[in-house]
């Protein structure tokens, strides 16, 4: 199993709502990433876990807060996001955070209104 | 921090053979280069990855000179289904938590029949 899956696929959410994003993997991989990519532009690099622990934190604005509850689990958690936050948001995994092979999931599309 | 420079985009037909070339003048010794490959409205696909010289897998060959300041991807007789941004790499690496991957702008590649 190569695979890694975001849920869900679509998000709509007020200003003052709180949501968060979910994603899993099961191939045994001990990094896990959050990225952000806008239409037409290269995904930049948030978060970075490594064996369940924060490892980089790109200046991410607090009101993203990511979490990993164990090896095959990563959570963004929302909150009082901006209409600027919209965008394509990228899960991935790695053997370690060593590695460059990473293998990606197929994304949440998030609109904040 | 190693910046990559790519084309903004590239035309060519299908069966042709086509080479990307990426320009990467402060890589750094222990950088390693990665190429990614995205389709729309999904996450990046691992290509290939090399340190110096050439690499090939089943998909793409990649050349590296000896200064390393710059790497070309090659993808033979590419195929309608080839039209996808091609993202280059150089890894950096972070004095903690591991590597950073800070993705290029990358180039947008249309195979047209």
């Amino acid at each position: 199993d190569t695979e890694v899956t975001q849920t869900p696929k679509h998000l709509v959410m007020g200003m003052t709502n709180k949501k968060s994003l979910k994603c899993e993997q099961h191939m045994g991989h001990r990094a896990m990433y959050w990225y952000k990519q806008k239409a037409k532009k290269p995904p930049e690099l948030m978060f970075v876990y490594s064996y369940e622990k924060l490892s980089i934190n790109e200046s991410v604005p607090s009101r993203f807060s990511p979490e990993c509850p164990n090896s095959s689990l990563l959570n963004l958690h929302l909150h009082a996001l901006q209409p600027e936050d919209s965008a394509l948001y990228l899960c991935a995994s790695s053997q370690n955070n060593r590695v460059h092979e990473q293998y990606f999931g197929p994304g949440t599309r998030l609109t904040v209104t | 921090l190693a910046k990559t420079t790519q084309p903004i985009s590239m035309d060519s037909y299908e069966g042709q053979e086509v080479n990307i070339t990426c320009s990467h003048n402060n890589i750094a010794t222990n950088d390693y280069i990665t190429w990614y490959q995205q389709f729309p409205s999904q996450g990046p696909r691992f290509i290939i990855q090399g340190y110096k010289t050439k690499v090939t897998n089943e998909v793409a060959s990649l050349f590296i000179p000896a200064d390393r300041k710059s790497s070309t991807l090659s993808l033979p007789r590419v195929s309608l289904s080839d039209t996808a941004v091609y993202y280059c790499l150089v890894g950096d690496n972070g004095d903690t938590g591991g590597f950073k991957t800070i993705f290029g702008a990358g180039t947008r590649l249309f195979v047209k029949a």
